[in-house]
């Protein structure tokens, strides 16, 4: 939705690891940022990622390939509790208004 | 997160008026009113951004918005429909920033009798 795209459900295997990938139209881009939200919360920020490689920040790492319209979320040694929803969100340049996809359901098992 | 508040929680209503409040106590200059349907992404109804208002042209107009200051946003809502059966979450973000990082509220659940 809204030109960018998500699967809907992931699992894997605590202390493995899982990547959520992202797709998007690459008409008119100005960031991509990741969301982690869990049943009944509200969305809360990840990481935000402009330029094309790999972004570390630890337990979550971020990919991007802009000419591609691609990201990628690496989370690494999974925990029961990393289990939730990942919306990736683009921003676009009219207003840099934000265009989340419909997010990929985590499922952590032990 | 206690730095960006919305009320009511929950709210249940017939065909009837409502308001949503929603205050921020983060200094940015821009906030949001998203949409979040079940099993659905959010979607942006309108934003604020130095009071300059921004609307999603979708949105139908009983759903009107307020930004009496820089810190404060509400929504209006007027003879509510069941598609409006939702939650809707107020955000907020520093825009000058080149870390366009959203603030979410807890959201207020909206079920339409």
């Amino acid at each position: 939705g809204q030109g960018v795209e998500q699967p809907d459900n992931l699992m894997s295997v605590e202390g493995t690891f899982a990547r959520v990938n992202c797709t998007y139209s690459t008409s008119g881009f100005n960031g991509l940022s990741w969301y982690q939200q869990r049943e009944g919360h509200a969305p809360v920020f990840l990481s935000y990622v402009v330029l094309d490689g790999l972004k570390d920040s630890g337990h979550f790492s971020t990919f991007l390939s802009r000419s591609n319209g691609y990201s990628y979320l690496l989370l690494t040694e999974l925990q029961i509790k990393d289990s939730a929803s990942y919306l990736c969100a683009v921003s676009r340049p009219n207003y840099n208004v934000l265009y989340f996809g419909s997010g990929t359901k985590l499922t952590v098992e032990p | 997160n206690t730095k960006i508040t919305q009320s009511p929680r929950y709210l249940i209503l017939g065909r009837a008026n409502k308001s949503l409040e929603c205050e921020q106590h983060l200094g940015h200059n821009a906030m949001y009113w998203y949409k979040q349907s079940a099993e659905k992404p959010p979607e942006l109804m309108f934003l604020y951004n130095l009071k300059q208002l921004i609307r999603n042209e979708t949105v139908p107009s009983r759903f009107i918005p307020e930004c009496p200051d820089s810190s404060k946003l509400l929504l209006h809502i007027s003879a509510v429909d069941p598609e409006d059966s939702a939650v809707y979450f107020c955000a907020s973000s520093l825009r000058d920033s080149t870390n366009e990082r959203l603030f979410f509220g807890h959201g207020t659940k909206l079920s339409v009798l």
